[in-house]
C-alpha cells in the first residue's frame, strides 16, 4: 500500500525568506500524480501545486517550487520569498492510477511566519 | 460559481443521534469525495463516486452511509453517532475524463462534536 510521510510536524521561517517542506512517499506504481495542498485557519483546503511523475521537469506556481526526485521517492516543496499569508498547515498527498483516484495524505507540516 | 458547498459548518450530537451532512458542487464534476481529518492528521476517505448512482468505500466507511442521486449532491449520512466520529468532514470534487486535471476541489469543512 501506497504512504506518504512528513517528517517535520512544524516549521518556522522569517518572511521575505525561503523554505522548504519536506514529503517522500512509498509506491510500487511508476506513473501517479502528486500534490501539495495549503490548509489555512479557515480549514478550507487550497490546491498549491500539482506533478505528474512521468514529467521530469518539477512543477512551479509563482513563488512555489517542487523539487521531484523519483527514484528517491522524493517531493520537496519550496516557497520563496515567504509572506504572511503563507502561514498554514501543508499536506502532502499522492493519487495512484490503480488507487480508484484516492488521495493518500501525508500528517501534514505547520509553517509559521515570522514577520 | 459556488464551488464546493458543505452544510452544516458546525454541529454538536449526542451519542447515538443520526444526521446528514450535505455536500453540493456547481463544477458539473464526476466524482465526489468525503474525507475525515481527525485533530493532527491528514484526511481519510470515507466513500468516493465516480457518477450519479454509483458509490464505493474508502479507507473508512464503518458508521456511514452515502448516495449520489445526482451529478450536483452527494450527502454523507451518520447512524447511530459515536465519539470516535467527532473530527472535520470535507467533501470534495474533481473531474476526471480524457482531457481533465483531476485536481480534487474542497469545501470549507463541517465540525462535528458527538458528546
Amino acid at each position: 500500500a501506497q504512504t506518504v510521510t512528513q517528517s517535520q510536524p512544524e516549521m518556522s521561517v522569517q518572511e521575505a525568506e525561503t523554505v522548504t517542506l519536506s514529503c517522500t512517499y512509498d509506491t510500487s506504481e511508476s506513473d501517479y500524480y502528486l500534490f501539495w495542498y495549503k490548509q489555512p485557519p479557515s480549514r478550507q483546503m487550497i490546491l498549491v501545486i500539482r506533478q505528474e511523475a512521468y514529467k521530469q521537469q518539477n512543477a512551479t506556481e509563482n513563488r512555489f517550487s517542487v523539487n521531484f526526485q523519483k527514484a528517491a521517492k522524493s517531493f520537496s516543496l519550496k516557497i520563496s520569498d515567504s509572506q504572511l499569508g503563507d502561514a498554514a498547515m501543508y499536506f502532502c498527498a499522492y493519487r495512484g492510477m490503480d488507487s480508484n483516484y484516492q488521495l493518500i495524505w501525508g500528517a501534514g507540516t505547520k509553517l509559521i511566519i515570522k514577520p | 460559481n459556488a464551488g464546493v458547498t458543505q452544510t452544516p459548518k458546525f454541529r454538536i450530537l449526542k451519542i447515538g443521534q443520526s444526521m446528514t451532512l450535505q455536500c453540493a458542487q456547481d463544477m458539473n464534476h464526476n466524482y465526489m469525495y468525503w474525507y475525515r481529518q481527525d485533530p493532527g492528521m491528514g484526511l481519510k476517505l470515507i466513500y468516493y463516486s465516480v457518477g450519479a448512482g454509483i458509490t464505493d468505500k474508502g479507507e473508512v466507511p464503518n458508521g456511514y452511509n452515502v448516495s449520489r442521486s445526482t451529478t450536483e449532491d452527494f450527502p454523507l449520512r451518520l447512524e447511530l453517532a459515536a465519539p470516535s466520529q467527532t473530527s472535520v468532514y470535507f467533501c470534495a470534487s474533481s473531474y476526471f475524463g480524457t482531457s481533465s486535471t483531476d485536481t480534487q476541489y474542497f469545501g470549507p469543512g463541517t465540525r462535528l462534536t458527538v458528546l
